[in-house]
């Protein structure tokens, strides 16, 4: 079983629309969440942590974590072009500073 | 704002030969981290190092990888005899205690 599992996509939402990411994780240790942003042949930019079971929110994105269901998410309001990228999911675990990334989703934002 | 920085951004070498990857984490944080991203893969976690030793490795980390912090300010990766599949982007890390990793900007390695 993956450590981290994400769709690979792509997702393609129009330009405006809310775009809507995914990821599961396996290890019920894990207690912090994050979101990057990777653009190709970029490396990943952090976008959101979360720590704590709820919405946390930062302009027009929306991290969600469910501990219970094992479950995150990432909410990109009013898309535009430029958040055409892949997101990656991570997790770090108690004790442990690596963090741990999913494959990713690509997104696709069109004008 | 403080970066990560790395060097080269690109090395292109023959397999077996020695590859050492530079890196200059944010000045203030502790944790310091190597990971790889094999093209078109995921981001991987190679190993991470703390208080002048290694605190973790993965099991990619072999005998033929390195790490090292030869002052204050740099942190080395040295692949000894690269392979084929050692071709990949590498990226150095480092955090505070919070999680947050950053990232620099990536050196491209090209085994031939």
């Amino acid at each position: 079983q993956k450590e981290v599992e994400q769709n690979s996509g792509p997702l393609s939402v129009p330009e405006g629309a809310i775009a809507s990411l995914n990821c599961t994780y396996s290890d019920r240790g894990s207690q912090s969440f994050f979101w990057y942003r990777q653009y190709s042949g970029k490396s990943p930019e952090l976008i959101m942590s979360i720590y704590s079971n709820g919405d946390k929110e930062d302009g027009r994105f929306t991290a969600q974590l469910n501990k219970a269901s094992q479950y995150v998410s990432l909410l990109i309001r009013d898309s535009q072009p430029s958040d055409s990228a892949t997101y990656l999911c991570a997790r770090r675990g108690t004790g442990f500073q690596k963090l741990v990334f999913g494959t990713g989703t690509r997104l696709l934002v069109s004008p | 704002e403080p970066e990560v920085t790395q060097t080269p951004s690109h090395q292109v070498t023959q397999m077996g030969q020695e590859v050492i990857l530079r890196c200059v984490p944010i000045s203030n944080h502790l944790y310091f981290y190597w990971y790889r991203q094999i093209l078109g893969q995921k981001v991987e976690f190679l190993v991470s190092f703390y208080n002048n030793e290694i605190s973790e490795k993965s099991e990619i980390f072999d005998d033929q990888f390195s790490v090292e912090r030869p002052d204050g300010s740099n942190f080395t990766l040295k692949i000894r005899s690269t392979k084929l599949e050692d071709s990949a982007m590498y990226f150095c890390a480092s955090n505070l205690n919070t999680g947050e990793l950053f990232f620099g900007e990536g050196s491209r390695l090209t085994v031939l």
